[in-house]
């Protein structure tokens, strides 16, 4: 069980440019989900999957953000035509989803849109 | 919706102090309740949960007991130590079985020596 691991740990990227970060869960987790932390706030939720599934979004997910679980095993999050709003810390976490539904967390992708 | 609401910090406290962080919560249903922790530099831990009310959950010196009457979990610890330093964060899981949790702002905890 190496535990949760995001890449890349941190982005920089400007104005307009998409970029993509990816997750890979602690292995045989079936649930995936993503969630976005600004500065001095609590995580909120994006989306969810399970296995290959995606099965809920948040309304804070527009249409510039897509987010893929190939195979239901790691996970890529896109975000395109980048905006300032876009800057925050990107967390990853997995559960079972079977017989426990205790979310382990990755140490997140920091993205700062310039 | 579902909310959680955490008292504001930072919350400063020598070695050895008592500490309480509040946190309330307003949802429909039943949900689980969660306290994070996130020590500098590193990603979110669970601390300690509770399913059901008048669970008391605990961990490393620090318990949490959910009250339904209050919809509250505050967090509890007798005797804090410097390397308890953290932000602590409030969360619940709602009813709908889909397992995401909704969290409050957080809560950064500054122990002294």
């Amino acid at each position: 069980d190496t535990g949760v691991s995001q890449n890349p740990r941190h982005k920089i990227t400007k104005r307009g440019q998409n970029v993509t970060f990816r997750c890979d869960p602690i292995s045989e987790h079936n649930r995936l989900y993503w969630y976005r932390q600004t500065l001095g706030q609590g995580p909120e939720f994006l989306t969810y999957f399970q296995n290959e599934a995606q099965l809920e979004k948040s309304r804070l997910l527009s249409d510039r953000f897509s987010a893929e679980r190939p195979k239901g095993s790691f996970s890529t999050l896109e975000i395109q035509r980048t905006e300032q709003g876009d800057s925050a810390m990107y967390l990853c976490a997995s559960s079972p989803g079977t017989t426990s539904y205790e979310q382990y967390f990755g140490p997140g992708t920091r993205l700062t849109v310039t | 919706g579902d909310s959680v609401t955490q008292m504001e910090g930072p919350v400063t406290l020598s070695e050895e102090a008592f500490l309480t962080i509040n946190c309330t919560y307003t949802a429909t249903g039943y949900p689980s309740l969660f306290w994070y922790v996130q020590y500098p530099g590193e990603g979110l831990q669970l601390l300690l949960k509770a399913t059901k009310a008048d669970d008391k959950g605990s961990n490393k010196g620090f318990e949490a007991t959910y009250r339904k009457e209050t919809t509250s979990f505050h967090l509890e610890k007798g005797s804090v130590q410097v390397s308890d330093s953290a932000v602590y964060f409030c969360a619940l899981e709602g009813s709908s079985n889909t397992g995401k949790l909704i969290f409050g702002q957080g809560t950064t905890l500054q122990v002294k020596p």
